[in-house]
C-alpha cells in the first residue's frame, strides 16, 4: 500500500496570507495525485487532479504542484472560505489501493 | 447537475448487517465507474470499495474484503454497499462517489450516511 503523509498536520494562517501544504508519497505515483478541502458537516470537495489542473469552477488561488513523490498544494491568498482540512489522494495503484493523506487543517491565526 | 444521494445508514449491533444505497442522477450512471469511501468520527478519508461502469469488475480495502460487497443497478441508477459482519471499527460516514473516466480520483461526492456499530 502506498502511504500518503501530509505535513503540517495543522497549518494557522492569516487572512490574505499564502498557505502551502505538503504530501509526500512513500513511492512514486507519478501525477497521479489530486487534491481535496473539506469544511465541517460537509462532503470533500475536489480542488485539484493530475497533481496540478485545477477542477472546474475552483478560484485560480489554489495551484498544485509536484510529481514523483513530492507534492505540494499552495493558496496564493488565504480567503475566510478557505479555512478548512485539506487531503492528498494517490490514485496510481492497480488493482486500486486508493489511499488518502491524514489531511492537513488549514485554521485562522 | 449530478447528485449522488446516500441512504440506509444507522445504528446497528456488532455482528449485523446494513446495506447502503446511492441514488444518482443528472449524468449517464452506466458509463462511470463509482465508489465508497468512508470516515470515521474526527478521521481521515479512508477508500472502502469501487465497482466499474457494468458491474463486473469490483475492488476492496483490505480492512472489509470478505464482509462488505459493492454493486450497482444501472436501470435504477443505484450503487450499493451490503455491510455484513460489521464491526465498531466501521462506525463512520460512508460516502458514494464517481470517478472521471480513466482516473480513480473522486470528482463528485454524495453527502454521506452515516453507520454506528454499537451494542
Amino acid at each position: 500500500e502506498i502511504v500518503m503523509t501530509q505535513s503540517p498536520a495543522t497549518l494557522s494562517v492569516s487572512p490574505g496570507e499564502r498557505a502551502t501544504l505538503s504530501c509526500r508519497a512513500s513511492q512514486s505515483v507519478s501525477s497521479n495525485l489530486a487534491w481535496y478541502q473539506q469544511k465541517p458537516g460537509q462532503a470533500p470537495r475536489l480542488l485539484i487532479y493530475g497533481a496540478s489542473t485545477r477542477a472546474t469552477g475552483i478560484p485560480a488561488r489554489f495551484s498544485g504542484s509536484g510529481s514523483g513523490t513530492e507534492f505540494t498544494l499552495t493558496i496564493s491568498s488565504l480567503q475566510s472560505e478557505d479555512f478548512a482540512v485539506y487531503y492528498c489522494q494517490q490514485y496510481n495503484n492497480w488493482p486500486p489501493r486508493l489511499t488518502f493523506g491524514g489531511g492537513t487543517k488549514v485554521e485562522i491565526k | 447537475e449530478v447528485q449522488l444521494v446516500e441512504s440506509g445508514g444507522g445504528l446497528v449491533q456488532p455482528g449485523g448487517s446494513l446495506r447502503l444505497s446511492c441514488a444518482a442522477s443528472g449524468f449517464t450512471f452506466s458509463s462511470y465507474w463509482m465508489h465508497w469511501v468512508r470516515q470515521a468520527p474526527g478521521k481521515g478519508l479512508v477508500w472502502v470499495s469501487r465497482i466499474n461502469s457494468d458491474g463486473s469488475s469490483t475492488s476492496y480495502a483490505d480492512s472489509v474484503k470478505g464482509r462488505f460487497t459493492i454493486s450497482r443497478d444501472n436501470a435504477k441508477n443505484t450503487l450499493y454497499l451490503q455491510m455484513n459482519s460489521l464491526r465498531a471499527e466501521d462506525t463512520a460516514v460512508y460516502y458514494c462517489a464517481r470517478s472521471p473516466p480513466g482516473a480513480e480520483y473522486f470528482q463528485h461526492w454524495g453527502q454521506g450516511t452515516l453507520v454506528t456499530v454499537s451494542s
